[in-house]
């Protein structure tokens, strides 16, 4: 029964060159959400996204980031043209079908350095 | 933005319990509370949650207060792995992470 699935675990990228992050979520859940948590901080939510739809992204940064959910495969968080400030651990959860009564299962992270 | 206010920082002695108090004096009716754990740099991991009823589960107590705009997670038997910070959260459709109350467990 394996968990959230977020690969790779460690990200390095040099500046200007585009990260892809991955996340298998739980199996039977079809809702996932993505967080950032720099350094030293909290955890910010990014997105929440379903198969194939969008549904809340007010967390997302206007310009460079976008995530997806196809209908087969896992959910993907994009960063375009990585810089400096983008080094953080982004985290991805997922939740069944519902509004989270089972509350989310995160994976363990992705760390993107950006050199 | 949260609708929860942790106190920053809390120390326990191993062995004893750590009761943990959070603020949501917003909540609305149908909005659970949930809490969660970060240790150190690790995935958040869930811990309990509860609409307004007490709950108990083989990690933790969660004592909801009746008018719902208070609770405190309860660790019956803090021990050093429970050094961790933790977080209450309101789930309003997505769960929003506050600062937390980074809990030292002592020796």
């Amino acid at each position: 029964n394996a968990g959230v699935m977020q690969n790779p675990r460690h990200l390095v990228r040099r500046r200007g060159q585009e990260a892809r992050l991955r996340c298998s979520p739980m199996k039977g859940h079809s809702h996932v959400y993505w967080y950032r948590q720099l350094p030293e901080e909290g955890l910010k939510f990014m997105v929440y996204l379903q198969k194939e739809n969008i549904i809340d992204e007010s967390g997302m940064p206007k310009e460079r980031f976008s995530a997806e959910f196809p209908k087969e495969g896992p959910s993907i968080l994009r960063i375009q043209q990585v810089v400096r400030g983008d080094s953080a651990a982004y985290f991805c959860a997922s939740s069944p079908p519902g509004r989270g009564f089972y509350g989310y299962t995160f994976g363990s992270g992705t760390r993107l350095t950006v050199v | 933005d949260a609708k929860t206010t942790q106190p920053p920082s809390m120390d326990c002695a191993e062995g004893r319990a750590a009761n943990l108090p959070c603020n949501h004096s917003t909540i609305s009716g149908n909005e659970y509370v949930y809490w969660y754990r970060q240790i150190h740099s690790q995935g958040p991991q869930y811990i309990i949650h509860g609409l307004k009823n007490n709950e108990t589960n083989e990690m933790a107590s969660l004592i909801i207060t009746e008018d719902r705009k208070s609770s405190t997670l309860i660790l019956p038997h803090a021990t050093l792995r429970d050094t961790a910070v933790y977080y209450c959260i309101v789930n309003t459709g997505k769960l929003i992470f506050g600062q937390g109350t980074t809990l030292q467990v002592k020796p």
